[in-house]
């Protein structure tokens, strides 16, 4: 079973630009989370996709935005990037946001900003 | 918002000795998430956890839903156990939408 796989792996982009991250869920999981790790600040959520909708957001300005495809992958979108952008952005999959069924992440993209 | 404390922030040991990281939470919670994160980011699901104990392999969690308290113990560590540890909490809308601990640095002397 292939597991969740996130591109670009790296991602050097200049401040004001735009940057798309992409993420392919387990296959069967229907739910997709997206958390940003930058320096200093830890772990974050960021956002939560379910069958194509935007569920929940984290607190982080609507420059940060995302959708989620008929086939459950994923796309996290960051308009005018901002030094303070620079992070690992993780995306993990679930088969379902209630029970008890087990988070699995990908291997995030690391986003520099310049 | 729910608060997740971690402790210790930084732990070194011994091949072999018995660990324990633990983890308080300040609000009521459905379930609690232990992850594991390797250098380069990578991050593995550990346990998710609602009462009582889980158990795999060498790594055993608990939880103390009345105290707010979770422990993540690790018997006979070996150093591919360095990593960080990191707890989390669902934080409202989604078993999910986590707020994480800051991780307890791991490194397994041999």
């Amino acid at each position: 079973e292939a597991g969740v796989t996130q591109s670009p792996t790296h991602l050097i982009k200049t401040r004001g630009q735009q940057a798309t991250l992409r993420c392919s869920p387990i296959s069967g999981h229907t739910s997709v989370y997206w958390y940003q790790q930058a320096l200093g600040l830890g772990l974050q959520f960021l956002l939560w996709y379910d069958e194509g909708e935007e569920r929940n957001r984290g607190n982080f300005p609507p420059r940060f935005s995302g959708r989620q495809f008929p086939n459950y992958s994923s796309e996290l979108n960051v308009n005018a990037l901002e030094l303070e952008d620079s992070a690992l952005y993780l995306c993990a999959s679930s088969l379902g946001d209630r029970g008890s069924s087990p988070l699995h992440f990908g291997n995030g993209t690391r986003l520099t900003v310049t | 918002k729910n608060e997740v404390e971690q402790s210790p922030q930084n732990l070194t040991a011994q091949e072999g000795e018995f660990i324990t990281i633990n983890c308080s939470y300040s609000v009521g919670i459905s379930a609690l998430h232990w992850l594991q994160q390797h250098p380069g980011g990578g991050i593995v699901s550990l346990f998710m956890l609602s009462s009582g104990k889980k158990k795999h392999g060498r790594l055993i969690a608990t939880i103390n839903i009345q105290e707010k308290h979770s422990s993540l113990h690790i018997t006979a560590s070996h150093p591919r156990d360095s990593a960080v540890y990191i707890c989390a909490v669902p934080s409202g809308g989604s078993n999910y939408k986590l707020t994480f601990g800051k991780g307890t640095l791991l490194t397994v002397n041999p």
